[in-house]
């Protein structure tokens, strides 16, 4: 079964600087989609960026990029200039095809980003 | 719309009640999810649609959840005979289709249970 860490509950910045949130899975497929999604208090989840498995580039959406680790089985989210609004809750989600022609994407438990002025 | 919309926003049941939660999905989006969000938690999936066909509900936690989408447009989640474990916030999903299309989410529709 497909598994997805956060082993960071809680983390703080401050504003303009730099942060960085973990995220590990596991899987034994070869072909998946990851993604983070930001919650904001309003509850209203948005995707921040998404990654191809097959691609070896990271993704980058401005402010945010991501190292993602194939064989390590990590994707990182990368925060830069961080700003207030930038407070949320992050999920790491990781999406595959099932075997019925649907998909499935399961998330972490998520890490709650505090941006301090 | 603009966007995924959910009906009711709130809703209380009392234990054994049935409850049905409306989604409406972006138009022309092919594909519609159902999560589970436990308070404090990342969303759990329970069933997905294409289309009309549900293709994948084997995240449902009970044969007392149902979920159907019967014009491939509005879908419903019902729960029958409710009970304190239900208690959660129900997310729908949906995108234009595969994998490469994100998601757009809707508001949730927090169930609390008495």
């Amino acid at each position: 079964a497909q598994t997805v860490t956060q082993s960071q509950p809680e983390m703080s910045v401050q504003e303009a600087e730099t942060v960085t949130l973990s995220c590990t899975y596991d899987t034994s497929e070869s072909n998946y989609y990851l993604f983070w999604y930001k919650q904001p208090p309003s509850r209203q989840m948005i995707l921040v960026i998404r990654q191809e498995a097959y691609k070896q580039q990271n993704a980058t959406e401005n402010r945010f990029s991501v190292n993602f680790q194939k064989a390590a089985k990590s994707f990182s989210l990368k925060i830069s200039d961080s700003q207030l609004g930038d407070t949320a809750m992050y999920f790491c989600a990781f999406m595959k095809h099932v075997n019925t022609g649907g998909f499935k994407t399961i998330f972490g438990a998520g890490t709650r980003l505090f941006v301090k002025a | 719309g603009a966007g995924v919309s959910q009906s009711p926003r709130y809703k209380v049941a009392k234990r054994g009640q049935d409850v049905a939660l409306r989604c409406d999905p972006i138009s022309g989006h092919v594909s519609l999810f159902w999560y589970q969000q436990a308070l404090g938690q990342g969303p759990e999936f329970l069933t997905y649609f294409q289309n009309e066909a549900q293709l994948d509900k084997s995240g449902l936690p009970s044969d007392r959840f149902f979920a159907e989408r019967p014009e491939g447009s509005v879908s419903t989640l019902k729960i029958q005979r409710t009970q304190q474990e239900d208690s959660a916030v129900y997310l729908c999903a949906s995108s234009l289709g595969g994998r490469l299309h994100e998601q757009f989410f809707g508001p949730g529709t927090r169930l609390t249970v008495l």
